[in-house]
């Protein structure tokens, strides 16, 4: 299976401050993306990138920015976090064998 | 607007028998479809696909079908068992694609009773 693990997996933070998720892959893989999964809405995506300083938004991008400056790493920050985005992050990068993507373990954020 | 559908959240199905979870979707561009399957505290992990050129694809215990005129699919498990208790998304890229910016369904989540 393709290397790809979260950091952190799990995290508490209060209302207002800012949050950054890792997502690191050993894989070599140009494409990464993020997806927040929420009871009732499934796995929505959150951002992406197809390389090195090339990102962009998905559906669910307000609040959320991205960085890539390394092709192992993409990180998702929260500027300024609130209690709507409480919820279980997923990476996940593409380019493996067609099936899809191959997602990291999540990390489970609570904002209080 | 949800372009892939799963509109039962849950089903619980007697271990041993069949399970179906179904899926629909809107868009009659989606060439490609995806069942993944997650466990608590995992990411979800890749289990089946089809090709809009099929209407059926098997990989020992699972099967899914496919009916473009319907817009809908399926995923048939046989015989059910235990460790198949997991949320199941169905998912599809966008139309050419294979594995970029796919779009997921809610879940159904599948009890095993023994």
């Amino acid at each position: 299976d393709a290397g790809i693990t979260q950091s952190p997996r799990h995290k508490v933070t209060e209302t207002g401050t800012p949050v950054t998720l890792r997502c690191h892959q050993t894989e070599n893989h140009r494409y990464m993306y993020w997806y927040r999964q929420d009871p009732g809405h499934g796995l929505r995506l959150i951002h992406y990138s197809y390389g090195v300083k090339d990102t962009d938004k998905g559906e669910v991008s307000d609040g959320y920015s991205v960085s890539r400056s390394k092709t192992e790493d993409f990180l998702l920050t929260l500027e300024s976090a609130t209690s709507s985005q409480t919820s279980v992050y997923f990476c996940a990068i593409s380019g493996t064998d067609n099936y899809g993507y191959t997602f990291g373990s999540g990390t489970r954020l609570t904002v209080v | 607007d949800q372009q892939v559908k799963q509109n039962s959240p849950s089903l619980s199905v007697q271990e041993g028998r069949i399970s179906i979870l179904n899926c629909d979707y809107t868009n009659s561009m989606f060439d490609y479809f995806l069942w993944y399957k997650k466990y608590p505290a995992e990411g979800p992990t890749f289990l089946i696909s089809i090709s809009s050129i099929k209407d059926k694809n098997e990989d020992g215990r699972f099967t899914v079908f496919l009916n473009k005129s319907a817009k809908h699919l399926s995923l048939h498990i046989v015989p059910s068992q235990p460790g198949d208790s997991a949320v199941y998304f169905c998912a599809a890229p966008p139309p050419g694609k294979r594995d970029d910016k796919i779009i997921f369904g809610k879940g159904t989540r599948l009890h095993i009773l023994p």
